[in-house]
């Protein structure tokens, strides 16, 4: 079936950069999501790229996809303490509309 | 007011016991989906509907039912809860375009 994984944890210091990993199975997935979730609260949508593209930016934020080995990462520029919570790579497969997610990465941010 | 709200947002229960956890939307969308997260297995799914009249089963749904009562509304049901239902449960809305999923802030659910 799909699969999507992660690391499970990533420490950097403050002002460093921050390189979250993430591959998948399902070769059809369209659309690969990074979410982020802070404690106590719901994923909210960081930054997403579509399949036929291999590199997304904005701002701080850059999407890598090799879509030959199924492999995305996010990089987090300048990487502050507010950018320490969970981070969620997901596969969005458009023929059942599922979504499928890792078992996310805790990022810790030390000052 | 938050666009997809969740009730209730903690419960403790007794195993055996039937829970309803309800979740409501106002971003209009058709596609809802129920979540449960566990520490280092992220998210999993339970189940999804295309609208009222679809619903879709997804890996983790043995256990669990759903009820779509309206376009705005979509409910997670245990019917006899067990302590490995012990978890953090969202349910999400998703949109057009991107397909951006909009979570609600979770319900925590502990079953003793």
């Amino acid at each position: 079936g799909e699969d999507v994984e992660q690391s499970l944890f990533l420490s950097v210091r403050e002002g460093d950069s921050s390189v979250i990993n993430c591959t998948y199975t399902d070769s059809s997935s369209t659309y690969l999501y990074w979410y982020k979730q802070e404690p106590g609260a719901g994923l909210q949508l960081l930054t997403y790229i579509f399949s036929n593209m291999d590199m997304k930016q904005d701002q701080r934020l850059t999407v890598l996809l090799n879509k030959k080995d199924k492999h995305l990462s996010l990089r987090i520029a300048d990487t502050q303490t507010g950018d320490s919570a969970i981070y969620f790579c997901a596969a969005f497969h458009s023929g059942t509309y599922k979504y499928i997610f890792g078992t996310g990465t805790r990022l810790k941010v030390l000052a | 007011d938050a666009d997809v709200t969740q009730t209730p947002r903690n419960r403790i229960t007794k195993t055996g016991k039937r829970i309803m956890l309800e979740c409501s939307q106002t971003k209009g969308h058709d596609r809802m989906y129920w979540y449960r997260q566990d520490p280092g297995l992220g998210l999993r799914l339970i189940y999804y509907s295309f609208d009222v009249k679809d619903i879709n089963k997804g890996e983790i749904s043995d256990g669990y039912s759903v009820s779509r009562q309206a376009q705005a509304k979509f409910s997670l049901s245990l019917e006899s809860a067990i302590p490995n239902q012990t978890a953090l449960y969202f349910c999400a809305t998703r949109g057009e375009g991107t397909g951006e999923l909009f979570f609600g802030e979770g319900s925590r659910l502990t079953v003793l």
